[in-house]
Protein backbone atom coordinates (compact mmCIF):
# COMPACT_ATOMS: atom_id res chain seq x y z
CA UNK A 1 0.00 0.00 0.00
CA UNK A 2 1.01 3.36 -0.39
CA UNK A 3 -0.51 4.84 2.63
CA UNK A 4 1.62 7.36 4.26
CA UNK A 5 1.80 7.46 8.17
CA UNK A 6 1.47 10.79 10.62
CA UNK A 7 3.53 10.66 13.85
CA UNK A 8 2.37 11.30 16.39
CA UNK A 9 -1.54 10.07 16.41
CA UNK A 10 -2.35 13.29 18.59
CA UNK A 11 -0.54 15.99 20.07
CA UNK A 12 -1.84 18.32 23.16
CA UNK A 13 0.05 21.67 23.47
CA UNK A 14 -0.34 24.84 25.15
CA UNK A 15 -0.50 28.22 23.31
CA UNK A 16 2.64 29.75 22.45
CA UNK A 17 4.46 26.01 22.15
CA UNK A 18 5.92 24.65 18.89
CA UNK A 19 3.77 21.55 17.49
CA UNK A 20 5.81 19.26 15.16
CA UNK A 21 3.97 16.27 13.18
CA UNK A 22 6.30 14.07 10.99
CA UNK A 23 4.95 12.04 7.62
CA UNK A 24 6.45 9.22 6.16
CA UNK A 25 5.54 7.74 2.75
CA UNK A 26 6.43 4.46 0.78
CA UNK A 27 6.84 5.18 -3.12
CA UNK A 28 8.93 7.98 -4.94
CA UNK A 29 7.16 11.37 -4.91
CA UNK A 30 7.17 14.55 -7.06
CA UNK A 31 5.26 16.54 -4.14
CA UNK A 32 4.13 15.78 -0.72
CA UNK A 33 1.41 18.39 1.17
CA UNK A 34 -0.21 19.57 4.23
CA UNK A 35 -3.52 20.10 5.40
CA UNK A 36 -5.82 21.02 7.93
CA UNK A 37 -9.03 19.75 8.68
CA UNK A 38 -11.27 21.38 11.05
CA UNK A 39 -13.93 18.90 12.34
CA UNK A 40 -14.73 16.83 9.68
CA UNK A 41 -15.50 19.85 7.36
CA UNK A 42 -12.99 20.08 3.78
CA UNK A 43 -9.85 20.02 3.88
CA UNK A 44 -7.41 23.38 3.78
CA UNK A 45 -3.81 23.34 1.99
CA UNK A 46 -1.32 24.66 4.06
CA UNK A 47 1.65 24.49 2.27
CA UNK A 48 3.09 22.29 -0.73
CA UNK A 49 6.94 21.20 -1.42
CA UNK A 50 8.41 19.59 -4.00
CA UNK A 51 11.01 16.37 -4.64
CA UNK A 52 14.05 18.54 -5.15
CA UNK A 53 12.93 21.46 -2.00
CA UNK A 54 14.63 20.06 1.59
CA UNK A 55 12.50 23.05 3.15
CA UNK A 56 9.75 25.97 2.75
CA UNK A 57 8.21 28.31 5.18
CA UNK A 58 4.80 29.72 5.16
CA UNK A 59 4.43 32.04 7.90
CA UNK A 60 4.34 30.07 11.57
CA UNK A 61 4.60 26.71 9.32
CA UNK A 62 7.85 25.24 8.26
CA UNK A 63 8.03 22.53 6.42
CA UNK A 64 10.55 20.30 5.59
CA UNK A 65 11.34 16.67 2.97
CA UNK A 66 13.92 14.41 3.58
CA UNK A 67 13.28 11.83 -0.01
CA UNK A 68 16.25 9.69 1.37
CA UNK A 69 14.22 8.54 4.15
CA UNK A 70 11.05 9.40 2.87
CA UNK A 71 9.77 11.77 5.43
CA UNK A 72 8.70 15.10 5.81
CA UNK A 73 7.54 17.35 9.03
CA UNK A 74 5.36 20.17 9.57
CA UNK A 75 6.10 22.93 12.24
CA UNK A 76 3.82 25.19 13.65
CA UNK A 77 5.51 27.95 15.81
CA UNK A 78 3.87 29.80 18.59
CA UNK A 79 0.33 27.78 18.47
CA UNK A 80 -3.05 29.25 18.90
CA UNK A 81 -6.17 27.51 20.28
CA UNK A 82 -7.41 28.30 17.04
CA UNK A 83 -4.55 25.59 15.54
CA UNK A 84 -6.56 23.25 17.23
CA UNK A 85 -7.69 20.62 13.70
CA UNK A 86 -6.70 17.53 12.27
CA UNK A 87 -3.39 17.91 10.25
CA UNK A 88 -2.58 15.36 7.30
CA UNK A 89 0.07 15.23 4.77
CA UNK A 90 -0.59 13.85 1.28
CA UNK A 91 2.22 12.47 -0.97
CA UNK A 92 1.93 12.55 -5.41
CA UNK A 93 3.57 10.99 -7.81
CA UNK A 94 2.79 13.10 -10.76
CA UNK A 95 -0.78 13.78 -9.37
CA UNK A 96 -2.79 11.08 -10.39
CA UNK A 97 -3.49 10.63 -6.65
CA UNK A 98 -2.90 11.86 -3.41
CA UNK A 99 -2.19 9.42 -0.56
CA UNK A 100 -3.34 10.14 2.94
CA UNK A 101 -2.08 9.41 5.62
CA UNK A 102 -4.43 8.92 8.81
CA UNK A 103 -3.96 12.44 10.24
CA UNK A 104 -2.08 14.07 13.39
CA UNK A 105 -4.83 15.64 15.66
CA UNK A 106 -3.46 18.70 17.23
CA UNK A 107 -4.87 20.02 20.43
CA UNK A 108 -3.86 23.12 21.57
CA UNK A 109 -4.94 24.37 24.86
CA UNK A 110 -5.59 28.09 25.78
CA UNK B 1 -13.06 29.75 0.80
CA UNK B 2 -11.59 27.81 -2.08
CA UNK B 3 -14.13 28.01 -4.74
CA UNK B 4 -15.01 24.66 -4.41
CA UNK B 5 -18.54 23.88 -4.14
CA UNK B 6 -20.48 20.67 -3.00
CA UNK B 7 -24.01 19.36 -2.86
CA UNK B 8 -25.99 18.54 -0.67
CA UNK B 9 -24.00 19.17 2.27
CA UNK B 10 -26.15 16.41 3.82
CA UNK B 11 -27.52 13.43 2.94
CA UNK B 12 -29.29 10.47 4.19
CA UNK B 13 -30.26 7.09 2.76
CA UNK B 14 -31.12 3.29 3.07
CA UNK B 15 -29.36 0.21 2.06
CA UNK B 16 -29.33 -0.43 -1.56
CA UNK B 17 -30.31 2.98 -2.47
CA UNK B 18 -28.80 4.93 -5.29
CA UNK B 19 -26.73 8.60 -4.70
CA UNK B 20 -25.53 11.18 -6.30
CA UNK B 21 -23.23 13.87 -5.11
CA UNK B 22 -22.29 16.60 -7.00
CA UNK B 23 -18.89 19.07 -7.13
CA UNK B 24 -18.31 22.36 -8.81
CA UNK B 25 -14.73 22.96 -9.47
CA UNK B 26 -12.87 26.10 -8.93
CA UNK B 27 -12.85 28.45 -11.86
CA UNK B 28 -9.81 27.24 -14.39
CA UNK B 29 -9.57 24.17 -13.19
CA UNK B 30 -8.88 20.83 -15.39
CA UNK B 31 -8.88 18.00 -12.61
CA UNK B 32 -11.51 16.88 -10.18
CA UNK B 33 -10.46 14.45 -7.34
CA UNK B 34 -13.17 12.44 -5.36
CA UNK B 35 -12.28 11.04 -1.72
CA UNK B 36 -13.74 8.98 0.53
CA UNK B 37 -13.03 10.31 4.45
CA UNK B 38 -14.15 7.86 7.09
CA UNK B 39 -14.89 8.98 10.54
CA UNK B 40 -11.40 9.62 12.27
CA UNK B 41 -9.11 8.38 9.14
CA UNK B 42 -7.62 10.26 6.42
CA UNK B 43 -9.22 10.75 2.88
CA UNK B 44 -8.95 7.93 0.72
CA UNK B 45 -8.68 8.32 -3.34
CA UNK B 46 -11.77 7.05 -5.16
CA UNK B 47 -10.66 8.63 -8.80
CA UNK B 48 -9.85 11.25 -10.64
CA UNK B 49 -11.12 13.11 -13.89
CA UNK B 50 -9.11 14.64 -16.11
CA UNK B 51 -10.79 16.85 -18.62
CA UNK B 52 -13.67 14.33 -18.74
CA UNK B 53 -12.39 11.29 -18.79
CA UNK B 54 -11.10 8.83 -16.14
CA UNK B 55 -7.07 9.45 -15.09
CA UNK B 56 -7.00 7.24 -12.38
CA UNK B 57 -8.88 5.22 -9.95
CA UNK B 58 -8.35 4.16 -6.26
CA UNK B 59 -9.21 0.28 -4.49
CA UNK B 60 -13.05 1.04 -5.07
CA UNK B 61 -15.47 -1.22 -6.44
CA UNK B 62 -17.07 -0.48 -10.17
CA UNK B 63 -20.70 0.67 -8.12
CA UNK B 64 -18.66 3.74 -7.76
CA UNK B 65 -18.53 5.66 -10.89
CA UNK B 66 -18.40 9.14 -12.08
CA UNK B 67 -18.56 11.71 -14.66
CA UNK B 68 -17.10 15.09 -15.51
CA UNK B 69 -19.23 17.80 -17.48
CA UNK B 70 -17.31 19.95 -19.98
CA UNK B 71 -17.38 23.04 -17.62
CA UNK B 72 -15.47 20.94 -15.42
CA UNK B 73 -18.17 20.37 -12.66
CA UNK B 74 -18.47 16.58 -11.31
CA UNK B 75 -20.46 13.56 -9.81
CA UNK B 76 -20.10 10.88 -8.12
CA UNK B 77 -22.53 8.37 -8.33
CA UNK B 78 -22.64 5.59 -5.78
CA UNK B 79 -24.92 1.92 -6.28
CA UNK B 80 -26.56 -0.33 -4.04
CA UNK B 81 -25.57 1.72 -0.78
CA UNK B 82 -23.78 -0.20 1.71
CA UNK B 83 -23.73 0.74 5.68
CA UNK B 84 -19.48 0.98 4.89
CA UNK B 85 -20.79 3.55 2.48
CA UNK B 86 -21.21 6.15 5.59
CA UNK B 87 -18.53 8.65 5.41
CA UNK B 88 -17.27 12.66 4.62
CA UNK B 89 -17.18 12.55 0.37
CA UNK B 90 -14.76 15.28 -0.93
CA UNK B 91 -13.70 16.44 -4.30
CA UNK B 92 -10.97 18.40 -4.80
CA UNK B 93 -10.19 20.68 -8.11
CA UNK B 94 -6.73 21.15 -9.55
CA UNK B 95 -5.33 22.25 -12.95
CA UNK B 96 -2.93 19.94 -14.39
CA UNK B 97 -0.54 19.85 -17.35
CA UNK B 98 0.10 16.19 -17.38
CA UNK B 99 2.20 16.94 -20.49
CA UNK B 100 4.18 18.83 -18.86
CA UNK B 101 4.72 17.10 -15.77
CA UNK B 102 2.56 19.63 -13.36
CA UNK B 103 0.02 18.19 -11.04
CA UNK B 104 -0.82 21.15 -8.67
CA UNK B 105 -2.22 21.94 -5.38
CA UNK B 106 -5.78 20.57 -4.93
CA UNK B 107 -8.57 22.70 -3.58
CA UNK B 108 -11.01 21.02 -1.03
CA UNK B 109 -14.57 21.72 -1.21
CA UNK B 110 -16.50 21.48 2.06
CA UNK B 111 -17.64 17.97 1.64
CA UNK B 112 -21.00 15.80 1.49
CA UNK B 113 -21.98 14.08 4.92
CA UNK B 114 -23.49 10.30 3.92
CA UNK B 115 -25.25 8.26 6.46
CA UNK B 116 -26.88 4.85 5.11
CA UNK B 117 -29.01 3.77 7.40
Amino acid sequence: SQQGEEDPQALSIQEGENATMNCSYKTSINNLQWYRQNSGRGLVHLILIRSNEREKHSGRLRVTLDTSKKSSSLLITASRAADTASYFCASSNYGQNFVFGPGTRLSVLP
Amino acid sequence: ETGVTQSPTHLIKTRGQQVTLRCSSQSGHNTVSWYQQALGQGPQFIFQYYREEENGRGNFPPRFSGLQFPNYSSELNVNALELDDSALYLCASSSAAPDRGLWETQYFGPGTRLLVL
